[in-house]
């Protein structure tokens, strides 16, 4: 079982839906990261968190250390948000382990 | 965006050469790491450097050596490249020890091993 669990795999939605995409982890971590990777390839980092929510733009996310969980919601969707998200967690050490992605598409 | 440049972008090699890739970056960050990203895998740590000749191996490390004589340039090695290191090559810089910290990717390599 990997350490780091993601789900939906993929998700589409129409432009202007909520979306969530959750992420699961089974170990003791410091810190959780959300990434986006464009189609293009690129890595972006959005959001790295260890308590509570942040909120940049339409983007939220929040985490639960107890129940050892997080979710990235995006707010009021655009064809734009469509990427993969990748949840990873600092577990030990100065690494990430990452999740397997979710592929969101986002349609007009 | 961080300064992060990877070379080459693109390259084909066949099974048994050598090939090095190139990671260089104008943050003056400490840490730098390589990862490799492969269908139902995602991306897993190769080794990272966590200043000048200091490294450590991370999950998929065989295979691969690294080398970090300048902070600028950490350089990731296959002494012998197999197919099984066809993969996108990902390079990043930044601690990422707590919430504060973030990481910054580089654009990626395309490595395919024939």
């Amino acid at each position: 079982k990997n350490e780091v669990e993601q789900s939906p795999q993929n998700l589409t939605a129409q432009e202007g839906e909520f979306i969530t995409i959750n992420c699961s982890y089974s170990v003791g971590i410091s810190a959780l990261h959300w990434l986006q990777q464009h189609p293009g390839g690129g890595i972006v980092s959005l959001f790295m968190l260890s308590s509570g929510k942040k909120k940049h733009g339409r983007l939220i996310a929040t985490i639960n250390i107890q129940e050892k969980h997080s979710s990235l919601h995006i707010t009021a969707s655009h064809p734009r948000d469509s990427a993969v998200y990748i949840c990873a967690v600092i577990a030990a050490g100065n690494k990430l382990t990452f999740g397997g992605g979710t592929r969101v598409l986002v349609k007009p | 965006d961080a300064g992060i440049t990877q070379s080459p972008r693109h390259k084909v090699t066949e099974t048994g050469t050598p090939v090095t890739l190139r990671c260089h970056q104008t943050e003056n960050h400490r840490y730098m790491y390589w990862y490799r990203q492969d269908p139902g895998h995602g991306l897993r740590l190769i080794h990272y450097s966590y200043g000048v000749k200091d490294t450590d191996k991370g999950e998929v490390s065989d295979g691969y050596s690294v080398s970090r004589s300048k902070t600028e340039d950490f350089l990731l090695t296959l002494e012998s490249a197999t197919s099984s290191q066809t993969s996108v090559y990902f390079c990043a810089i930044g601690e990422v020890g707590t919430a504060t910290d973030t990481q910054y990717f580089g654009p990626g390599t395309r490595l395919t091993v024939l």
